[in-house]
């Protein structure tokens, strides 16, 4: 059974760079069938997405994002990375790492496993 | 304020049929995008409910469906049960945004 697992820092200075690492058990990264993606949720709000990236290090990043997030693979450990850049307040949110998979269609893959979240608080 | 408009919130008997609705436009639903369905129960990850406008994920019960036409899809729960009470969201393609989910539904069930 496939699992996903963030983690990182919960607690995050205003301006700094927020940093989060998925690790992936059951399966592995390196599949041309499926990419990895980063989605958030602030607390008592709705889902946005983040970005994603496929094992071969192509990424897809939300355009109102874009200029502040980096996402990253390390096959050899079956992780995939996010670092969101000068954060603020607005940043605070559960983070979740999820799995896109390819269903054949004519959309963005939907996400079929997702991590448990981390809630990241933007605070000094 | 997502491209993709859900009501914020629904309810129902139990028993009951609902649906939750998710309205785009040219740019993503209407331009031929299919949409996925996720519920999310409180205080845990979302879960795909449906994938490609009607498809089910093996496990997920056949009282969920969707549906699309035009410029919006819907989700409809039959025979409402107390362990559905969750949020709901729909998510597609958007031309500009790329991956975009809609802002997320309450179904309360009564």
């Amino acid at each position: 059974q496939l699992q996903l697992q963030e983690s990182g820092p919960g607690l995050v200075k205003p301006s700094e760079t927020l940093s989060l690492t998925c690790t992936v058990s059951g399966g592995s990264i390196s599949s041309s069938s499926y990419y990895w993606g980063w989605i958030r949720q602030p607390p008592g709000k709705g889902l946005e997405w983040i970005g994603s990236i496929y094992y071969s290090g192509s990424t897809y990043y939300n355009p109102s994002l874009k200029s502040r997030v980096t996402i990253s693979v390390d096959t050899s450990k079956n992780q995939f990375s996010l670092k969101l850049s000068s954060v603020t307040a607005a940043d605070t949110a559960v983070y979740y790492c999820a799995r896109n998979f390819d269903y054949g269609g004519n959309s963005v893959f939907p996400l079929d496993y997702w991590g448990q979240g981390t809630l990241v608080t933007v605070s000094s | 304020q997502s491209v993709l408009t859900q009501p914020p919130s629904v309810s129902g008997a139990p028993g009951q049929r609902v649906t939750i609705s998710c309205t785009g436009s040219s740019s993503n639903i209407g331009a031929g995008y299919d949409v996925h369905w996720y519920q999310q129960l409180p205080g845990t990850a979302p879960k795909l409910l449906i994938y490609g406008n009607s498809n089910r994920p093996s496990g997920v019960p056949d009282r969920f469906s969707g549906s699309k036409s035009g410029t919006s899809a819907s989700l409809a729960i039959t025979g409402l049960q107390a362990e559905d009470e969750a949020d709901y969201y729909c998510q597609s393609y958007d031309s500009s945004l790329r991956e975009v989910f809609g802002g997320g539904t309450k179904l309360t069930v009564l």
